[in-house]
């Protein structure tokens, strides 16, 4: 079975500081990772996907992630935020079906 | 890219009817198709997943009888909440499965807000 765990609920950061929301994993079996955005009272958006080769994963809207199987993690990063970046990020890995994160509320701060 | 659409985006029912939601993937073919749902403030739970001319798989816990799923052709499922009551109330969310080589990707629609009075 999976599971994934991120470690925050909520971050605060101002705008065009650097950001980083983490997510832990665990599988028995090979997985692939995800990390979606979902604004309020809308869907969710794929903003990038770990498949296999480079660990580092460049993803939309700036964002990339780094695959460190060591460690089981799959934390996204942003170098510098904008207000427009304030959503809800969820981690999620993929087995035999998709297991979702708690989620992560990223408050961009003017 | 790959798009899915849900109709209706929002709902408002009486306790004891039943209401039906539509998950279109629009500009490709999906065998399988996932509903979830989400409570304010927490992450998504599957409910069931649902695969083109056979029976749903519901997750442990879900009410096949209540939530109804039919995936009919391969660009539309549809999920019946049967008899509904103020806790089914909730945002409900379907994704759409594509495959592209050995990967299956989920791809999502953008959600139904239902709220029962």
């Amino acid at each position: 079975a999976q599971s994934v765990t991120q470690l925050d609920s909520q971050v605060p950061v101002f705008e065009e500081a650097p950001v980083e929301l983490r997510c832990n994993y665990s599988s028995s079996v090979s997985v692939y990772l995800f990390w979606y955005v979902q604004y309020p009272n809308q869907g969710l958006q794929l903003l990038l996907k770990y498949l296999s080769g480079s660990t580092l994963v460049k993803g939309i809207n700036g964002f990339e992630a780094e695959f460190n199987k060591s460690q089981t993690s799959f934390h996204l990063r942003k170098p510098s935020v904008h207000i427009s970046d304030t959503a809800e990020y969820f981690c999620a890995v993929s087995g035999n079906k998709l297991v979702f994160g708690a989620g992560t509320i990223l408050r961009v701060k003017s | 890219g790959a798009v899915v659409s849900q109709h209706p985006s929002w709902v408002i029912c009486k306790s004891g009817t039943s209401v039906k939601i539509e998950c279109r993937s629009l500009d490709f073919q999906a065998t399988t198709m996932f509903w979830y749902r989400q409570f304010p403030k927490q992450s998504l739970m599957l409910m069931a997943t649902s695969n083109e001319g056979s029976k749903a798989t519901y997750e442990q816990g879900v009410e096949k009888d209540k939530f109804l799923i039919n995936h009919a052709s391969l660009t539309l499922s549809t999920l019946t909440v049967t008899s509904a009551h103020p806790e089914d109330s909730s945002f409900y969310i379907c994704s759409a499965q594509r495959t592209s080589g050995r990967l299956d990707t989920q791809y999502f629609g953008p959600g139904t807000r239902l709220t029962v009075l």
